[in-house]
C-alpha cells in the first residue's frame, strides 16, 4: 500500500460547511494526487502535488483547494461542501522507477456524503 | 472531452478463458499506460504498464498491447479466475502544464469471472 493513509474514512456533513481530507504516506514520495471515484465517471484528478508548496490543477478542481506543507502530508479541501461532491476521494502517490517506468498507488478512500 | 474511453461497462467470461479489456484514447501526447484493478471498498491496485514505445508488457498472467496508430490499448488476463472478478480502469500519463506527471482515468470496465 506504500504507506498511504487517509483521514478520515467516512465523513456525512452538511451543504455548506468547510470539509478537510487528509493524505498521509511514510515513504517520501514527490508526487500525490486526490482523485474523485464517481458512477460512469472513473477516477477523475481534482488536484495535484509534485513536491512541497507545489500544485496543480486537475481535470475536476472547482470548488476544492489543496495544501503540501510537507512532504508527507498532502490536504484537500472543500471550502463550502455541496451535495454535487459526495464522492469516494482517493489519494494517490507515484512511485518513479528506472527506465521511465512508474507505479501510482492509492490510499483505501474516504467515502464523503454532503447532505 | 473523455480521453481515455473504456467504452464496455461490463464483462462476463467464463473461469479459464481469456479476458480481453479494452481502452481507447485521444491525445497522441500520452507517453506512459496503466492498469489498475479495484475490488469494492478498496483503492484502485496498480496491475501492469507500458510505455508508448513498447508494443507489449506481460507479468503473468496479464499482459498489456498497445497499438499507437490506433489509439487503442487492451488488457488480456489468461486464464481468467474468480478472484479476476473487479473494476479494471486503464489510465494514461501526460506532463502537466507545470512540466510535471499526471494522470488521465478512464471510466472502468467491470469484470465477472463465472465459476
Amino acid at each position: 500500500d506504500a504507506g498511504i493513509t487517509q483521514s478520515p474514512r467516512h465523513k456525512v456533513t452538511e451543504t455548506g460547511t468547510p470539509v478537510t481530507l487528509r493524505c498521509h504516506q511514510t515513504e517520501n514520495h514527490r508526487y500525490m494526487y486526490w482523485y474523485r471515484q464517481d458512477p460512469g465517471h472513473g477516477l477523475r484528478l481534482i488536484h495535484y502535488s509534485y513536491g512541497v508548496k507545489d500544485t496543480d490543477k486537475g481535470e475536476v478542481s472547482d470548488g476544492y483547494s489543496v495544501s503540501r506543507s510537507k512532504t508527507e502530508d498532502f490536504l484537500l479541501t472543500l471550502e463550502s461542501a455541496t451535495s454535487s461532491q459526495t464522492s469516494v476521494y482517493f489519494c494517490a502517490i507515484t512511485q518513479l522507477l528506472a527506465g521511465g517506468r512508474n507505479e501510482q498507488f492509492f490510499g483505501p478512500g474516504t467515502r464523503l456524503t454532503v447532505l | 472531452d473523455q480521453q481515455v474511453k473504456q467504452n464496455s461497462p461490463s464483462l462476463s467470461v467464463q473461469e479459464g478463458r481469456i479476458s480481453i479489456l479494452n481502452c481507447d484514447y485521444t491525445n497522441s501526447m500520452f507517453d506512459y499506460f496503466l492498469w489498475y484493478k479495484k475490488y469494492p471498498a478498496e483503492g484502485p491496485t496498480f496491475l501492469i504498464s507500458i510505455s508508448s514505445i513498447k508494443d507489449k508488457n506481460e507479468d503473468g498472467r496479464f499482459t498489456v498491447f498497445l497499438n499507437k496508430s490506433a489509439k487503442h490499448l487492451s488488457l488480456h488476463i489468461v486464464p481468467s479466475q474468480p478472484g479476476d472478478s473487479a473494476v479494471y480502469f486503464c489510465a494514461a500519463r501526460i506532463f502537466g502544464a507545470s512540466g510535471t506527471y499526471k494522470y488521465i482515468f478512464g471510466t472502468g470496465t467491470r469484470l465477472k469471472v463465472l465459476a
